[in-house]
């Protein structure tokens, strides 16, 4: 089945730029109409959708990040990444992706992200 | 911008009780509203897609209603595993948005 992976620096220093990959694994990322999304989550807080983007390159983001947010894909990798710029403390988070259909399934597993001097 | 809330905030209850937890969207969202579970340390995990559909591998006691601004998720009989942190999240509108979560605890 497909599995999802989150990768990148755990630790961005203020004002620089986030950088996450996901990799999936055991299938195809263009196979089925499917987006893909990140969504982020504060310690002890709720889930935040960041964006998503269909393998044909098309994307939403979330008009709270849109100025900051960049989401691409690499369908010869299996992959697609988020870049966040100008960060700040509060972007601080778990940050995870997910393939978005009906609903958002399967996730990978998150991973931390401090933002941090 | 669609805003959910779920209510209660927690909900303390028994294994093998009925949990009946809510969902209010600020404006319609259709039919077009999923369910999860998280636990602590782990990733979401959907549980009921498009209001009543349960997802693949969800046991029959989980079940969604509703339409509109008002959902319902229903845990028919509390199994231990079940108590966690559950979110609502609509998808008929962009942005997509989460609930505050309603967090199930033992009584």
């Amino acid at each position: 089945q497909v599995q999802l992976q989150e990768s990148g620096p755990g630790l961005v220093k203020p004002s620089q730029t986030l950088s996450l990959t996901c990799t999936v694994s055991g299938g195809s990322i263009s196979s089925g109409s499917y987006y893909w999304s990140w969504i982020r989550q504060p310690a002890g807080k709720g889930l935040e959708w960041i964006g998503r983007i269909y393998t044909s390159g098309s994307t939403n983001y979330n008009p709270s990040l849109k100025s900051r947010v960049t989401i691409s894909v690499d369908t010869s990798k299996n992959q697609f990444s988020l870049k966040l710029s100008s960060v700040t403390a509060a972007d601080t988070a778990v940050y995870y992706c997910a393939r978005d259909s009906r609903g958002l399934m399967p996730w990978g597993q998150g991973t931390l992200v401090t933002v941090s001097s | 911008e669609i805003v959910l809330t779920q209510s209660p905030a927690t909900l303390s209850l028994s294994p093998g009780e009925r949990a009946t937890l809510s969902c209010r969207a600020s404006q319609s969202v259709s039919s077009y509203l999923a369910w999860y579970q998280q636990k602590p340390g782990q990733a979401p995990r959907l549980l009921i897609y498009d209001a009543s559909n349960r997802a693949t591998g969800i046991p029959a006691r989980f079940s969604g209603s509703g339409s509109g601004t008002d959902f319902t998720l229903t845990i028919s009989s509390l199994e231990p595993e079940d108590f966690a942190v559950y979110y609502c999240q609509q998808r008929s509108n962009w942005p997509r948005a989460f609930g505050g979560g309603t967090k199930v605890e033992i009584k």
